[in-house]
């Protein structure tokens, strides 16, 4: 079945660093692509997709690229602050009408 | 703004006395979607609806029903809950418009946060 693979966190950073957070899938056919961001005690925030191999999804400074080759969509950040601490989820979509979901990973951004 | 609301943003509730979350859209959307999660867990489908068409995942206990009443409006009824019900419960929408390589992006609300004490 499909499936999502996250790296486990909490990751922790200084500001300004550099941000990767590894995702890699296993599905049938060609599927979405999804980075959704959790802040404390909210619901899920759409951050960026993709649909398509070596599509490249961004917001807020934030990228994803779609790899089809490594079956990967890791999410980065030149430079994180202290309010993009958070709980990322990797998901995707085959078209069933329902996400399949990574098991997160937090993301804790120091002064 | 168009958006998803979930009432109450905190419910605490008995064990074994009926409760029931409530989940509203502006976005005219034809997919409502209920999720629970846990501490620390990824959301857990526990069903759709794909406009009137209720869809039950294969796993979801029969404590838990869902009505939908029209398009705006989506509950989740817990008929006895348990020390386990206790979670995080997520409403979200999509728009499922048959398109071919459509995106089926979810828009979520701010969630209900039951306790069962």
């Amino acid at each position: 079945g499909d499936s999502v693979t996250q790296m486990e966190g909490p990751v922790t950073l200084s500001e300004e660093a550099c941000l990767t957070i590894n995702c890699t899938y296993t599905a049938t056919g060609y599927p979405s692509l999804f980075w959704y961001v959790q802040y404390p005690g909210e619901g899920l925030q759409l951050l960026l997709k993709a649909t398509k191999a070596d599509d490249k999804g961004s917001n807020k400074g934030f990228e994803a690229t779609y790899r089809k080759e490594t079956t990967s969509f890791h999410l980065e950040k030149g430079s994180v602050q202290v309010s993009d601490s958070a709980v990322y989820f990797c998901a995707l979509d085959t078209g069933r009408r329902a996400l399949t979901f990574g098991s997160g990973t937090r993301l804790q951004v120091q002064p | 703004d168009a958006m998803v609301i979930q009432n109450p943003r905190y419910q605490v509730t008995q064990f074994g006395k009926p409760v029931t979350l409530s989940c509203s859209q502006t976005l005219n959307h034809n997919v409502m979607y209920w999720y629970q999660q846990k501490s620390s867990q990824a959301p857990k489908l526990l069903f759709h609806y794909y406009d009137k068409d209720f869809n039950n995942e294969a796993d979801t206990p029969d404590n838990f029903q869902s009505r939908r009443p029209n398009t705006s409006f989506c509950f989740l009824d817990i008929r006895s809950p348990g020390l386990g019900d206790a979670a995080m419960y997520l409403c979200a929408t999509s728009s499922d418009l048959r398109d071919r390589g459509r995106t089926y992006e979810q828009y979520f609300g701010p969630g209900t946060r039951l306790t069962v004490t």
